[in-house]
């Protein structure tokens, strides 16, 4: 079955790096996925997606700050220079055949 | 500029049906895969349907089967979801959002969701 498994939680202070993982259920780790943000009260936001080998392409006008890596069935979304606006949940998405699934989310608290 | 907007959502009794609506705009409509994902109060993402370009293909969350028909109306660059036999538990923001037209598989576009409260 076809499941990604996030943090429920991160923080990190203002301007600092942070580094959130989406893993993936095992026997998929070949798959890309996307990363979204969602800002307290909005539709989420695509981020980018992430390919297995952490080649990303990003959304348009995503910030440079934001950047994705892999690693066996980890894939990862480093925001770097932390800033208030960060402050968001960050939801991992895949597919197949006929589905698309939803990492259960990560709730970013910028301190 | 590319744009969802979701329309229809309201208060509904359990067991009634509702409607709900997405107007695209910026972009060619008729080329993309389109869906419905839902956020229940408090509660992260929950991808609901998709449907084809063309209309032809269409695929269901078990939570939706039997309950839900997502559709759309190229003419009109409009996308629907029917939802029938509603339940407390389908209470959410309602979104719709466009998949990559390139290699179909990430949801690039989302609109800022309609709601459906579900309740007696």
């Amino acid at each position: 079955q076809l499941v990604l498994t996030q943090s429920p939680s991160a923080s990190a202070p203002l301007g600092a790096s942070v580094k959130l993982t989406c893993t993936l259920s095992s026997g998929h780790s070949s798959y890309a996925i996307a990363w979204h943000q969602q800002q307290s009260e909005k539709g989420p936001r695509y981020l980018m997606k992430l390919n297995s080998d952490g080649s990303h392409s990003k959304g348009d006008g995503i910030p440079d700050r934001f950047s994705g890596s892999s690693s066996g069935a980890e894939r990862y979304l480093t925001i770097s220079s932390l800033q208030s606006e960060d402050e968001a949940d960050y939801y991992c998405q895949t597919w197949g055949t006929g589905i698309r699934v939803f990492g259960g989310g990560t709730k970013l608290t910028v301190l | 500029q590319v744009q969802l907007v979701e329309s229809g959502g309201g208060v509904v009794q359990p067991g009634r049906s509702l409607r709900l609506s997405c107007a695209a705009s910026g972009f060619t409509f008729s080329s993309y895969t389109l869906h419905w994902v839902r956020q229940a109060p408090g509660k992260g993402l929950e991808w609901v349907a998709f449907i084809s370009y063309d209309g032809v293909n269409k695929f269901y969350a078990d939570s939706a089967k039997g309950r839900f028909t997502i559709s759309r109306d190229n003419s009109k660059n409009t996308l629907y979801l029917q939802l029938n036999s509603l339940r407390a538990e389908d209470t959410a923001v309602y979104y719709c959002a466009r998949d990559t037209i390139a290699a179909p598989g990430d949801l690039d576009v989302w609109g800022k969701g309609t709601t459906v409260t579900v309740s007696s």
